[in-house]
């Protein structure tokens, strides 16, 4: 059974930081990339960082640039994302996720998702 | 504002067929469009991919096409379970990923 559990969330106030964990089970992490994704309270989703298999190339969306940063561990299979200088706009569920299809135009589809896990920017 | 433009909402009645549209604004809709549904408090569900391609077990009544900018879902034979949110995604060259602003499909 596929799963993905993320850990790490709660209450930080601005400009605080965070560290975001992600456990995988049931399913091989280290051909795929990796994603976090989140979506703000009664809102769309919004794609936050990819990862690519090997952890040598990381992608971020504009909105997080130079703030968080995503890595990974294959042995292990664990995906984090330390976030840094948190706004109250950074408030949302986070979602650990993986790529459909291996290779590295695979993050294009999103396959597994975890739970999510809820960060609150509030002071 | 969402590089890709969903409808905010659709709606249809049991058995019909509805089309959700996702046409990219300042962004191209490639070939790497994907489709996810998302019911109340769950993860999302990847539902297409690659415009057209359906993950096994998905329903054959979710497809997908594409022409010119605008990449689209249909959902046949329409179900009361059919009602959920729906994204479209769309991989970039730069490898990353935007999601349009989702549409909520009511089932009448």
């Amino acid at each position: 059974q596929v799963q993905l559990v993320e850990s790490g969330g709660g209450l930080v106030k601005p400009g605080g930081s965070l560290r975001l964990s992600c456990a995988a089970s049931g399913v091989s992490l280290s051909d795929y990339y990796m994603s976090w994704i989140r979506q703000a309270p009664g809102k769309g989703l919004e794609w936050v960082a990819n990862i690519r298999s090997g952890g040598d190339i990381v992608y971020y969306a504009e909105s997080v640039k130079g703030r968080f940063t995503i890595s990974r561990d294959n042995a292990k299979k664990s995906l984090s994302l330390q976030m840094n200088s948190l706004r109250v706009e950074d408030t949302a569920v986070y979602y650990c996720a993986r790529a459909f299809l291996p290779g590295d135009w695979g993050g294009r589809s999103i396959r597994h998702w975890g739970q999510g896990t809820l960060v609150t920017v509030s002071s | 504002q969402s590089a890709l433009t969903q409808p905010a909402s659709v709606s249809g009645s049991p058995g019909q067929s509805i089309t959700i549209s996702c046409t990219g604004t300042n962004s191209d809709v490639g070939d790497y469009v994907s489709w996810y549904q998302q019911d109340p408090g769950k993860a999302p569900k990847l539902i297409i991919y690659d415009v057209s391609n359906r993950p096994s077990g998905v329903s054959n009544r979710f497809s997908g096409s594409k022409s010119g900018n605008t990449a689209s879902l249909t959902i046949s034979g329409l179900q009361a379970e059919d009602g959920a949110d729906y994204y479209c995604s769309s991989y970039t060259r730069t490898s990353t990923l935007v999601f349009g602003g989702g549409t909520r499909v009511t089932v009448l």
